[in-house]
């Protein structure tokens, strides 16, 4: 069974300042592989995804991912925050076993902006 | 085109009760699906459909119902509430399989409280 890991709870940075938020996920054949953000008390919204072709994907709000296969990971990176990029931020991964087709979540991580 | 819609927003249900959260999406979507968000735990997968007609189990199913007699509409039905199933409930949807790269829509959440 896939699994997704979120290692940190809780991030802060400063406004302006660059942003990585980790993800690694356990996964038997080629993963599908997302970025979530929500903000409070909405739904999620697609930041960005990658299925197949060039690892650095490019997502909407100026943030981007990269897979990396050789140590099951897809950071989320932004070179410069903005205080409204404050948000939860969820990595999934895709499975397509069966007739199975759903997303295993990591755990989240917070990120909070100072000024 | 108004997405993913769910009803109720905030629901407080006493131990006992039943009660169905309702998903709609006016998108012709194939895949129709329920997950679950907890403090600390990400989104788990409670139920999900392929179409019309077709339900299966995800992650964690008990105490949960659900059926799909039309393509636009997959309730969430609680038999019997416990205290356990205070949580916020997401809908989701999409065009087809991840394989083709669909991106899964989410709903604005659920609200529900068991006393």
């Amino acid at each position: 069974a896939q699994s997704v890991t979120q290692p940190d709870i809780h991030i802060t940075v400063s406004e302006g300042a660059s942003l990585e938020l980790r993800c690694n996920y356990s996964y038997g054949a080629t993963p599908y592989l997302f970025w979530y953000v929500q903000s409070p008390g909405q739904g999620l919204q697609l930041l960005l995804k990658y299925f197949s072709g060039d690892t650095l994907v490019q997502g909407i709000k100026g943030f981007e991912a990269e897979f990396k296969r050789s140590q099951s990971s897809f950071n989320l990176r932004k070179p410069s925050v903005h205080w409204s990029d404050a948000a939860e931020y969820f990595c999934a991964v895709g499975s397509s076993s069966g007739s199975a087709r759903q997303l295993t979540f990591g755990s989240g991580t917070q990120l909070t902006v100072l000024p | 085109n108004a997405g993913v819609t769910q009803t109720p927003k905030f629901q407080v249900l006493k131990t006992g009760q039943s009660m169905t959260l309702q998903c709609a999406q006016d998108m012709n979507h194939e895949y129709m699906s329920w997950y679950r968000q907890d403090p600390g735990m990400g989104l788990r997968l409670i139920h999900y459909s392929v179409g019309a007609g077709i339900t299966d189990q995800g992650e964690v199913p008990n105490g949960y119902n659900v059926s799909r007699s039309t393509t636009e509409d997959f309730p969430l039905r609680l038999l019997s509430a416990a205290p356990s199933q205070t949580s916020v409930y997401f809908c989701a949807s999409s065009y087809s399989s991840l394989f083709s790269g669909n991106t899964i829509y989410f709903g604005e959440g659920s609200w529900l409280t068991v006393v």
